[in-house]
């Protein structure tokens, strides 16, 4: 079956310091690859999808990037955080190589907190 | 736009049956999801619909469509308190690779 890891589960982080999250899935080959980030009252924003390796489309400009250097592992990241990326970023993944509507499977998610 | 609606909170006594309502924008969408969350945790999928449905029941959960009007609706029979959570309706526009989510409703339920 088809799991999906993210880490860190929480961190706290200085304005001005730079960000990893990571997330891998295991069972599944060519997955699409979703970052969100869930604010206070704010529901669920689209940051980041991926449909292959190195295919990153950006929804939200901002200091934020992610990148795909294997197959089933995504990486969002900063240079330097604001007091603005503080939030729950989820990270999230379908299958299919097109666009099909298959259901989206979200990980446990990383608290951020940017002080 | 890409909004999804949904109103922000929702009390409702245990035994009885909560709905949650959901305005999508994207006419071409041609799944509509609801999804779970509990505190802390990641979103999992409850229920899902097909645009070409009106009705879909799943046990204790009834999703009701109206296409005409963008509204998708979760209806919870006999809501217990292991039923609070931020409940999220999401849309899929057709041929693209997002997923549009609401804000979420908070549902609490009192015993």
């Amino acid at each position: 079956s088809q799991t999906i890891h993210q880490w860190p589960a929480t961190l706290v982080q200085p304005v001005g310091s730079p960000l990893s999250l990571e997330c891998t899935v295991e069972g599944t080959s060519n997955p699409n690859l979703y970052w969100y980030r869930q604010a206070a009252g704010r529901g669920l924003q689209l940051l980041f999808y991926s449909v292959g390796i190195g295919q990153i489309s950006s929804e939200v400009p901002q200091n934020l990037s992610a990148s795909r250097p294997q197959d089933r592992q995504f990486i969002l990241s900063s240079k330097k955080l604001l007091l603005s990326d503080s939030g729950f970023y989820l990270c999230a993944w379908t299958g299919g190589s097109r666009p099909s509507g298959n259901t989206i499977y979200f990980g446990e998610g990383s608290w951020l907190t940017v002080v | 736009g890409e909004d999804v609606e949904q109103s922000l909170f929702l009390s409702v006594r245990e035994g009885d049956s909560s709905v949650i309502n959901c305005t999508y924008t994207d006419s071409s969408s041609t799944y509509l999801y609801w999804y779970k969350q509990e505190p802390g945790a990641g979103l999992q999928l409850l229920t899902y619909i097909f645009s070409n449905m009106d009705m879909k029941q799943d046990q204790r959960l009834t999703v009701l469509l109206n296409k005409k009007d963008k509204h998708l609706s979760l209806r919870i029979a006999d809501t217990q308190t292991g039923d609070s959570a931020i409940y999220f309706c999401a849309e899929y526009p057709s041929g693209t690779y997002k997923y549009i989510f609401g804000t979420g409703t908070r549902l609490k339920v009192l015993a």
